[in-house]
């Protein structure tokens, strides 16, 4: 099965910095790899994803690039804010299977 | 939000008690899945249901017996749970075609 690794699993940054975070996956089939955010006490929230089709996906802040070859993908947040002090997670699925396998999750820490 | 609940939040329960966790999505999706997260660990699917009909057991143990009565509703039945079973229980759902899954506030376990 697929196996996900991610790294690091804590990250420290100053406010304004930018903070990039990785997994690896095992997985050649696996072609759909989402991103969520977890704050304290609540629900993991979808913030950004990349289909296999693509190597590099923006949204404002964030962006996440792929590299199918060797097999990682990593999430980009520029200019740093402490709201985006939170529990990140990396997923990676195959299409219409319906399963994921989620990396170990990154806790991020924005000092003000 | 109230696109996916979770009842209860929180729950403390015996190791020779029965409960169950109840899920409901107002999301018209058909795909629903329980994962649990633990402390320091990835996110763990536990069950997949797509359009009622249960296509994924990840090994879980039969302590664990969900029940999914139509595209709505989850439930994940408890009984002679283990203290190591504690963790966080969440709920997503997500629409066959589209991979974005969409989380419940999940319900914090305590065994005893």
């Amino acid at each position: 099965g697929e196996n996900v690794e991610q790294h690091p699993s804590t990250l420290s940054v100053q406010e304004g910095d930018s903070a990039v975070i990785k997994c690896t996956y095992s997985d050649s089939a696996s072609n759909y790899f989402p991103w969520y955010k977890q704050e304290l006490g609540k629900r993991p929230q979808l913030i950004i994803d990349i289909r296999s089709n693509v190597g590099e996906k923006k949204d404002q802040r964030i962006a996440v690039t792929l590299n199918k070859t060797a097999k990682h993908f990593s999430l980009h947040i520029t200019e740093t804010q402490p709201e985006d002090s939170a529990v990140y997670f990396c997923a990676a699925s195959v299409d219409n299977f319906n399963k994921f396998y989620f990396g170990s999750g990154t806790k991020l820490n924005v000092k003000p | 939000e109230t696109g996916v609940t979770q009842t209860p939040r929180h729950l403390v329960m015996g190791m020779t008690n029965k409960k169950s966790l109840k899920c409901e999505q107002h999301l018209g999706h058909n795909a629903m899945y329980w994962y649990k997260q633990s402390a320091k660990k990835p996110l763990e699917l536990m069950f997949v249901y797509n359009f009622k009909e249960q296509t994924e057991n990840n090994s879980v143990p039969s302590r664990f017996s969900p029940e999914c009565p139509n595209s709505s509703h989850l439930f994940l039945h408890l009984h002679t749970l283990q203290p190591e079973d504690s963790a966080l229980y969440l709920c997503a759902s997500s629409q066959e075609g589209s991979d974005t899954q969409y989380f419940g506030p999940g319900t914090r376990l305590t065994v005893l």
